[in-house]
């Protein structure tokens, strides 16, 4: 168990729609990231919050956005959802930004759009 | 600009055999290294980490890694695999406080 807590843990859902993923990082970390694992794709960075502010961004579609809240947990939304936006979304967490600091994973939600 | 490379998206051993998992990156300033396991149905997990100290590292359940600098490579080995061992493996570089650059993983499978 990495300390990082994702809901829900599955979610099927229909094109167009929009739903939220939620995160809560280990007790203490203050740096959230966001990732979507898929077949074609394999591993692919999002957006990393740190202490509520935004710190970097990947390759997030203008449809998807998220915050980091004061108290640290964070949300990922995705809306006008299409077929192609099914996969696994991880949320990992570090203590801060430095770089040798590694990320712990949370166990992921596997969302599914129909 | 950074990158990760793994050779190989499949690898099959037999149990009992050397596991060798290469990775290599691209990248302009020392990087830090890091090697993630991730099991069916769960998130991942951090093996080792290379973080300019000792190039030779080692990690959990038996697996090590070795930076070469001028081979720029952080192959993942592991003198006798374990049918657990059967997972996908993730190579991923970082060099700014900001995003990790992940390989596109390598599937290990362990033959009895």
């Amino acid at each position: 168990d990495s300390g990082v807590t994702q809901t829900p843990k599955h979610l099927i859902t229909a094109t167009g729609q929009r739903v939220t993923l939620r995160c809560s990082p280990r007790s203490g970390d203050l740096s959230v990231y966001w990732y979507q694992q898929s077949l074609d794709q394999g591993l692919q960075f999002l957006i990393q919050y740190y202490n509520g502010e935004e710190r970097a961004k990947g390759n997030i579609l203008e449809r998807f956005s998220a915050q980091q809240f004061p108290d640290l947990h964070s949300e990922l939304n995705l809306s006008s959802l299409e077929l192609g936006d099914s996969a696994l979304y991880f949320c990992a967490s570090s203590v801060d930004v430095r770089a040798d600091n590694e990320q712990f994973f949370g166990p992921g939600t596997r969302l599914t759009v129909l | 600009a950074q990158s990760v490379t793994q050779l190989g998206s499949h690898v099959s051993v037999s149990e009992g055999a050397l596991v060798l998992l290469r990775c290599n990156y691209s990248s302009s300033v020392p990087p830090y290294l890091f090697w993630y396991v991730q099991y069916p149905n769960q998130g991942l997990q951090l093996l080792l980490k290379y973080t300019s100290a000792a190039t030779l590292v080692k990690g959990i359940n038996g697996f090590e890694a070795e930076f070469k600098k001028s081979e720029t490579s952080f192959h993942l080995t592991k003198p006798s695999a374990h049918m657990s061992d059967a997972a996908e493996y993730f190579c991923a570089v970082r060099v700014t406080g900001n995003q990790f650059y992940f390989g596109t993983g390598t599937s290990l499978t362990v033959i009895p």
